[in-house]
């Protein structure tokens, strides 16, 4: 199975701050990523999909990029409703794989 | 209103089974490949599983740790996932969530509608 290693586990930000998070993937997914915001008692919320497509209603602040192995899901101006725990998901091959999760916290 | 509303959870003692309803309102369901993913307390999210479409033979495909021991149906005439869980351990406690799958293009995919979630806990 792919692995899919995220960093940071959990970052502290504020307010307004541009925020990036990592995700690696253990071989080639061409552009086979997802991006999603979990808040807790909530569903995931898609976010971003084929690694840099932002999901009709999604702000423009969130954006995604990288193909291969080498991806990242950047906010610029952190909003008080974009703190979150925030995960990749590879849909190049079976299984589907999730990261771990980045907690993003005040 | 797209939707999707997940029922059947609740306790149940290991060895136990447990079957999941996802029922889908707002679009075409038997056009759409759908899925199972998890999160267990504290934990990050899981995929559990999927079934294809009509067109793709109702194929399914399953996470390593639940094969042999989960089946995922669909009845398309319900606008209805199930998710059918046997042999069930501690393990698999866990909020259970169905997603539809969206292609777009030939190559990707997007989870784009989730369901709210069921609770499944397993202890005795």
């Amino acid at each position: 199975a792919i692995q899919m290693t995220q960093s940071p586990s959990s970052l502290s930000a504020s307010v307004g701050d541009r925020v990036t998070v990592t995700c690696r993937a253990s071989q080639g997914i061409r552009n086979d990523l997802g991006w999603f915001q979990k808040k807790a008692g909530k569903p995931p919320k898609l976010l971003i999909y084929a690694a840099s497509r932002l999901q009709s209603g999604v702000p423009s602040r969130f954006s995604g990029s990288g193909s291969g192995t080498d991806f990242t899901l950047t906010i610029t101006s952190l909003q008080p409703e974009d703190f979150a725990t925030y995960y990749c998901l590879q849909d190049y091959n079976y299984p589907r794989t999730f990261g771990q999760g980045t907690q993003v916290e005040i | 209103e797209v939707q999707l509303v997940e029922s059947g959870g609740g306790l149940v003692q290991p060895g136990g089974s447990l079957r999941l309803s996802c029922a889908a309102s707002g679009f075409t369901f038997s056009d759409y490949y759908m899925d199972w993913v998890r999160q267990a307390p504290g934990k990050g999210l899981e995929w559990v599983g999927r079934t294809r479409n009509k067109a793709n033979s109702y194929t399914t495909e399953y996470a390593a740790s639940v094969k042999g021991r989960f089946t995922i149906s669909r009845d398309d005439s319900k606008n209805s996932l199930y998710l059918q869980m046997n042999s069930l351990k501690t393990e698999d406690t866990a909020v259970y969530y169905c997603a539809r799958v969206s292609h777009i293009g030939a190559d990707n995919e997007a989870f784009d509608i989730w369901g709210q979630g069921t609770m499944v806990t397993v202890s005795s």
